[in-house]
């Protein structure tokens, strides 16, 4: 079956303009998670979305970042007025339950800010 | 601070040993290790897990160990083979927290030599 997907793979701005990230999780899937890979570091977390609930911002490391999840499945990751700190790739994830440890990530898409 | 810290960043592997990946954490209150593995331009995927309350579970030829008294566990894969090169992340769940999140380690690059 499909896993998940995200789109842009590359994506390739300018300091100080706004992108969208967007991911598509696997069909059936409640729980929906970002996180980002800095160069040389773990997987941070952002954000989590669970169903209907209010998602869980405490990951997002600034008020630049914003994201929503329409009609429980396809969520966008917004990053306004880019710097070049937020150059990484961003992960997206879906589990079937959220809390669920073992969760399906998509191949990312790597962003760079110039 | 990092919760779950992976202090070598790189192992390198004959095919037929075993590879030994470890993993430190600080957080008594983790309930599941998990371990992932990543290629280049993939998103992690879910290897293997551990309750708090086991000391070892084992899968084909990865076994993970955990010592909750020195907040140690590890990754033996045996026999190492050429296609189990990857970047391995170690990863923990928080008890009854409320994100659904992992916290995971910086990640060992594991490279099996023919």
């Amino acid at each position: 079956g499909a896993g998940v997907s995200q789109s842009p793979s590359n994506k390739v701005t300018e300091k100080g303009k706004d992108v969208e990230l967007r991911c598509d999780p696997i069909s059936g899937h409640t729980a929906l998670y970002w996180y980002r890979q800095s160069l040389g570091q773990g997987l941070e977390f952002l954000i989590y979305f669970q169903g209907n609930s209010a998602p869980d911002k405490s990951g997002l490391p600034s008020d630049r970042f914003s994201a929503e999840r329409t009609g429980g499945s396809v969520s966008t990751l917004t990053i306004q007025r880019t710097q070049q700190e937020d150059s990484a790739v961003y992960l997206c994830a879906s589990s079937l339950m959220g809390g669920s440890y073992e969760q399906y990530f998509g191949p990312g898409t790597r962003l760079t800010v110039t | 601070d990092q919760q779950v810290k992976q202090n070598s960043p790189s192992l390198s592997v004959q095919e037929g040993r075993i590879s030994i990946l470890n993993c430190d954490y600080t957080n008594s209150m983790f309930d599941y290790f998990l371990w992932y593995k990543k290629y280049p331009a993939e998103g992690p995927t879910f290897l293997i897990s551990i309750s708090s309350i086991k000391d070892k579970n084992e899968d084909g030829r990865f076994t993970v160990f955990l010592n909750k008294s020195a907040k140690h566990l590890s990754l033996h894969i045996v026999p190492s083979q050429p296609g189990d090169s990857a970047v391995y992340f170690c990863a923990a769940r928080l008890y009854g927290g409320s994100q659904g999140n992992l916290i995971f380690g910086k990640g060992t690059k594991l490279s099996v030599k023919p």
